[in-house]
C-alpha cells in the first residue's frame, strides 16, 4: 500500500537561513509527488510536484523539492527563509499505477523565527 | 483564491443530526475530492467525483455520502453525527487527470455539540 511519511511534526528555522522539510514515501509503482502548504484557516494550496524528469523540482514561493529514487524521498527546501513562509506543509503521493487516490502525509508544521 | 468555493464556512449541530456540505469546483474542473481535517487524523481523503461519477473511495464512513451534480457542484452528507465528526472538511477539485494539482476550497468547519 501506499505511504508517506513527514518524520518531523515540527521544524523552527531562523529568518533568512536555509530549511528543509523532510518526506518519504512508500509506493508500488512510480510516484507522483506533490507538496502542499496551509496557512491559517485557509484551503491547501499546491507548491510543487514531481512526475517525471530532473530531480529538482522548483515551485512557488522559492521552494523546491529534490527527488531521490533510492532514499524513496522528496525533501522539500528553500535557501532563505521567510518568516511568512510560516505554515503547515503536507508532502502527498500517489502511485501511478493503481488508482486516483492521493495520499497526504501528517505535516509539518514550520515556524520561521525572526 | 483557488476558484473553489465551499458552503457553509462554519456549521454547528448536535450529535444525531444530518448536514449537507456544498461544494463549487473551479470553472471547467470535472473532478472533485472531499477531505476530513481533524488534528489527531490529519488530512483524510474520503472520496472522488469525475465528472458525476464516484471514482475513487477513501477512509469515508458508511453514516457518509456525497454525489456530484450535472452542474458539476458537489454536495458531502454526514448523519448521526457524532462528536467525532468535528473537523474540517476540505473539497478540492482538478481536471481529472492523476498529474494534476488540486486546488483547495477554503473549507467547512463542523462543530458537533
Amino acid at each position: 500500500a501506499q505511504s508517506v511519511a513527514q518524520p518531523e511534526d515540527q521544524v523552527n528555522v531562523a529568518e533568512g537561513n536555509p530549511l528543509t522539510v523532510k518526506c518519504t514515501y512508500s509506493v508500488s509503482g512510480n510516484p507522483y509527488l506533490f507538496w502542499y502548504v496551509q496557512y491559517p484557516n485557509r484551503g491547501l494550496q499546491f507548491l510543487l510536484k514531481y512526475i517525471t524528469g530532473d530531480n529538482l523540482v522548483k515551485g512557488s514561493y522559492g521552494f523546491e523539492a529534490e527527488f531521490n529514487k533510492s532514499q524513496t524521498s522528496f525533501h522539500l527546501k528553500k535557501p532563505s527563509a521567510l518568516v511568512s513562509d510560516s505554515a503547515l506543509y503536507f508532502c502527498a503521493v500517489r502511485d501511478m499505477n493503481r488508482d486516483d487516490k492521493i495520499i497526504f502525509g501528517k505535516g509539518t508544521r514550520l515556524h520561521i523565527l525572526p | 483564491d483557488s476558484g473553489v468555493t465551499q458552503t457553509p464556512k462554519h456549521l454547528i449541530t448536535a450529535t444525531g443530526q444530518r448536514v449537507t456540505l456544498r461544494c463549487s469546483p473551479r470553472s471547467g474542473d470535472l473532478s472533485v475530492y472531499w477531505y476530513q481535517q481533524s488534528l489527531d487524523q490529519g488530512l483524510q481523503f474520503l472520496i472522488q467525483y469525475y465528472n458525476g461519477e464516484e471514482r475513487a473511495k477513501g477512509n469515508i464512513l458508511e453514516r457518509f455520502s456525497a454525489q456530484q451534480f450535472p452542474d458539476l457542484h458537489s454536495e458531502l452528507n454526514l448523519s448521526s453525527l457524532e462528536l467525532g465528526d468535528s473537523a474540517l472538511y476540505f473539497c478540492a477539485s482538478n481536471r481529472g487527470q492523476p498529474l494534476n494539482e488540486q486546488f483547495f476550497g477554503p473549507g467547512t468547519r463542523l462543530t458537533v455539540l
